[in-house]
């Protein structure tokens, strides 16, 4: 079946970027997405990419797409503090947009 | 959180017994979903509807049953919870590529 992977930790100074790695088994992925998760909340969807595109850019965001590697990427520039959360990455096949998460990264900002 | 009510937020049951979580939504998507988040595991599907009384199963579908008598809302249901159910439940909802979240169910099975 489908498998989504990442790493489960990362820690940036404030002001720097942070870059969150995800890959994918599923060729047939046609959307992947990445979903911030806050203490106690639900998930927010940050931003999608659909599979033909290689890159999407939204404020401080970017969103990296190697679909040859299968590996997806999202980079926040100038990191505050109230960015710490859990990143969630995700992949859909379907128009029924049932997602296949990943087990999340804890990004921690230290100030 | 895009008029989506989980109710209960919080719930403490018995090993055995059985356990209904609400769904409700004002938006008029036609996919809802129930997935459980497990440390380690991310979030993961145990049961979609893409209509009134259209459902189906998710990966880890074992243990739950769903019903949709209204597009608005979508129940879950541990027909005998035990204690391998105890996480967090969201829902979520779709029309098409977003898919929105719910504020999350802590069930506790003791």
């Amino acid at each position: 079946g489908e498998d989504v992977e990442q790493s489960l930790f990362l820690s940036v100074r404030e002001g720097d970027s942070s870059v969150i790695n995800c890959t994918y088994t599923d060729s047939s992925s046609t959307y992947l997405y990445w979903y911030k998760q806050e203490p106690g909340a639900g998930l927010q969807l940050l931003t999608y990419i659909f599979s033909n595109m290689d890159m999407k850019q939204d404020q401080r965001l970017t969103v990296l797409l190697n679909k040859k590697d299968k590996h997806l990427s999202l980079r926040i520039a100038d990191t505050q503090t109230g960015d710490s959360a859990i990143y969630f990455c995700a992949e859909s096949n379907n128009a029924g947009n049932m997602l296949t998460f990943g087990g999340g990264t804890r990004l921690m900002v230290k100030p | 959180d895009a008029g989506i009510t989980q109710s209960p937020r919080h719930k403490v049951t018995e090993t055995g017994t059985p356990v209904t979580l609400r769904c409700h939504q004002t938006e008029n998507h036609r996919y809802m979903y129930w997935y459980r988040q497990d440390p380690g595991h991310g979030l993961r599907l145990i049961h979609y509807s893409y209509g009134v009384k259209d459902t189906d199963k998710g990966e880890v579908s074992d243990g739950y049953s769903v019903s949709r008598s209204k597009t608005e809302d979508f129940l879950l249901t541990l027909e005998s919870a035990t204690s391998s159910q105890t996480s967090v439940y969201f829902c979520a909802i779709s029309e098409s590529r977003e898919a929105f979240f719910g504020q999350g169910t802590r069930l506790t099975v003791v």
